[in-house]
Parts: C-alpha cells; sequence; structure tokens
C-alpha cells in the first residue's frame, strides 16, 4: 500500500497570504496525484489532478505541482472561503489512499 | 452540473447489514467508473470500493474485502453498497464520487453522503 503524508497537519495563515501544502508518497505515484478540499459539513470538492491540472471551475490561485513522491498545494492569496482541510490522494496504485489531511485556518 | 444522491444510511446493530444506494443525474452514467468513499467522525477520508463504467473491473479496500460488495445499475443511473457484518469500524459518512471522465480514479463529483452508525 502507499502511504501518502501530508504536513504540515495544520497551517495558520492570514487572509491575502501565502499556503504551501506538501504531500508525499512512500513511493513513486508519477504523475498521478489529485488534491481536494472539504470543507466543513461538506463533501469533498476536488481540486487539482495529474498533480498540477485544475478542475473545472477551480480559481488559478491554487495550483499543483510536483511528480515521483514529492507534491505541493500551493494557494497563491488565501481567500476567507479557502480556510478547509486538504487532502491528496494517489491514484497510481490499487489501493487508492489519501494523505491525513492538512488543516488550513486563520491567522 | 452532476447531481449525485446518497441514501440507505443508518442505524445498524454489529453484525448487522445495510444497503446504500446512489442516484446520478449524469446522462452517460455508463461511461465512468464510480466509487464509496468514507469518513469516520472527525477523521480523514477511506477509499472503500470502485466499479468501472461497464462493471467488469471491481476493486474493495482490505477492511471492507469480503463483507461489502459494490455493484451498479446503468439502466437506472444508480450506484450500490452491500455492507454486512458491520462492525464500529464502519461508522462513518459515506460517499459516492464519480470518476473524472479522462481519469478513472480520480473522484470529481460527490454526494452529500450517508451515515451510516453501527452501534448495539
Amino acid at each position: 500500500e502507499i502511504v501518502m503524508t501530508q504536513s504540515p497537519a495544520t497551517l495558520s495563515v492570514s487572509p491575502g497570504g501565502r499556503a504551501t501544502l506538501s504531500c508525499r508518497a512512500s513511493q513513486s505515484v508519477s504523475s498521478s496525484l489529485a488534491w481536494y478540499q472539504q470543507k466543513p459539513g461538506q463533501a469533498p470538492r476536488l481540486l487539482i489532478y495529474v498533480a498540477s491540472n485544475r478542475a473545472t471551475g477551480v480559481p488559478a490561485r491554487f495550483s499543483g505541482s510536483g511528480s515521483g513522491t514529492e507534491f505541493t498545494l500551493t494557494i497563491s492569496s488565501l481567500q476567507s472561503e479557502d480556510f478547509a482541510v486538504y487532502y491528496c490522494q494517489q491514484y497510481y496504485n490499487w489501493p487508492l489512499t489519501f494523505g491525513g489531511g492538512t488543516k488550513v485556518q486563520i491567522k | 452540473d452532476v447531481q449525485v444522491v446518497e441514501s440507505g444510511g443508518g442505524l445498524v446493530k454489529p453484525g448487522g447489514s445495510l444497503r446504500l444506494s446512489c442516484e446520478v443525474s449524469e446522462l452517460s452514467f455508463s461511461r465512468f467508473s464510480m466509487n464509496w468513499v468514507r469518513q469516520a467522525p472527525g477523521k480523514g477520508l477511506e477509499w472503500v470500493s470502485s466499479i468501472s463504467g461497464s462493471g467488469s473491473h471491481i476493486d474493495y479496500a482490505d477492511s471492507v474485502k469480503g463483507r461489502f460488495t459494490i455493484s451498479r445499475d446503468n439502466a437506472k443511473n444508480s450506484l450500490f453498497l452491500e455492507m454486512n457484518s458491520l462492525t464500529a469500524g464502519d461508522t462513518a459518512i459515506y460517499y459516492c464520487a464519480g470518476g473524472h471522465s479522462n481519469y478513472d480514479l480520480v473522484f470529481d463529483y460527490w454526494g452529500q453522503g450517508t451515515l451510516v452508525s453501527v452501534s448495539s
């Protein structure tokens, strides 16, 4: 099983600030990496797939990068609606696995 | 927008069974893989099971293999999850998630989830 490790667990950022979230895979997943956003009481929402492709309707302030075992999600200028939990997911191999999540909170 | 609606959750005793359903508004439902993802209270996301568009390919997480069965009815745009021998560890919100048009195992659209509680 490929283990996905996200860091930090919690990130405190001021509105308008920049957030950098990390996701590490225990073995290479090539570019088969997706990012999801989840707000309290809501279902997850797809943000990024193939490591760097934004999903339909996702603002340009969200960007993904990386390949192999190291990935990054960057939110360039945090808006109030961006405070949420973010999960990475590998779909390179079965079983599909998620990281433990990073909570982005207001500083 | 694609609409996804899960149903069938509820309170069940340990060892009991439950059948979850998911209806999808997507006209090309049979083209897309469908998935179940769960989230225990206050915890992260856990993939449960996936089924290909035709139903010919199915996979399960080890934690549910042999107890859960995924199926779909493409004529009714519906996905199902039959859950048997339930334990407290299966308590979670169960989400139905549809695969991306080009990347089957990317979860592109989600329902609001249905809560399964296993308790005596």
